[in-house]
């Protein structure tokens, strides 16, 4: 079946240090890759997506590349500010399944001034 | 204004009682899940609906039940053969194969 692996956490960081957060994943389909954000004691929020091989997907300051070769999906930032604060979730969807979508279990990132 | 509306937010139950958390949407999306989140832990499906008067287990059911009599409203009920309910619980719409859309959360707590 379908998985996402991302790296444990937590992930601690200095103010404007560069953020770089693992995912890879296995699916049979053709999966889109998401990244969700959840503040403390909210639900996820979609942070950025891609639905096909090459695309960039880019919020925020944040971006991430649908790596097919590698299986990959890494969330980057070059800046990271104390309000990005949070757990984030690397997750697929498969288009040609069920669509119901597979979760990573969550990085936590802490960013101290 | 469009969104997912969950409550109570904070609910507390007694040893052996059923609660029901509430899930509602003007999304008019078709699907909706309910999934639990333990501290420090990824999420977990509870259950799914993919149409109005349907409705899927997923990995945790047990436990649990849903019903789907609206599109807009998707309930879950704890019952008390869940032993260890404590958890913070969280709803999502999604319309087709694309981004999930959440709700809140409510935080339920054994007393």
């Amino acid at each position: 079946g379908d998985s996402v692996t991302q790296m444990e956490g937590p992930v601690t960081l200095s103010e404007e240090a560069f953020l770089t957060i693992n995912c890879t994943y296995t699916a049979t389909g053709y999966p889109s890759l998401f990244w969700y954000v959840q503040y403390p004691g909210e639900g996820l929020q979609l942070l950025l997506k891609a639905t096909k091989a090459d695309d960039k997907g880019s919020n925020k300051g944040f971006e991430a590349t649908y790596r097919k070769e590698t299986t990959s999906f890494h969330l980057e930032k070059g800046s990271v500010q104390v309000s990005d604060s949070a757990v984030y979730f690397c997750a697929l969807s498969d288009r040609g399944g069920s669509y119901i979508p597979t979760f990573g279990r969550g990085t936590s990132l802490i960013v101290h001034p | 204004d469009g969104g997912i509306t969950q409550s109570p937010k904070y609910l507390f139950r007694k040893e052996g009682q059923n609660v029901t958390l509430s899930c509602e949407q003007n999304l008019n999306h078709d699907a909706m899940y309910w999934y639990r989140q333990d501290p420090g832990q990824g999420l977990r499906l509870i259950y799914y609906s993919q149409i109005v008067n349907d409705f899927q287990k997923g990995d945790i059911a047990e436990g649990y039940s849903v019903s789907r009599e609206k599109k807009e409203s998707f309930p879950l009920t704890v019952t008390s053969a869940q032993k260890n309910p404590t958890a913070f619980y969280l709803c999502a719409t999604q319309p087709g194969a694309d981004t999930q859309y959440f709700g809140p959360g409510t935080r339920l707590t054994v007393l």
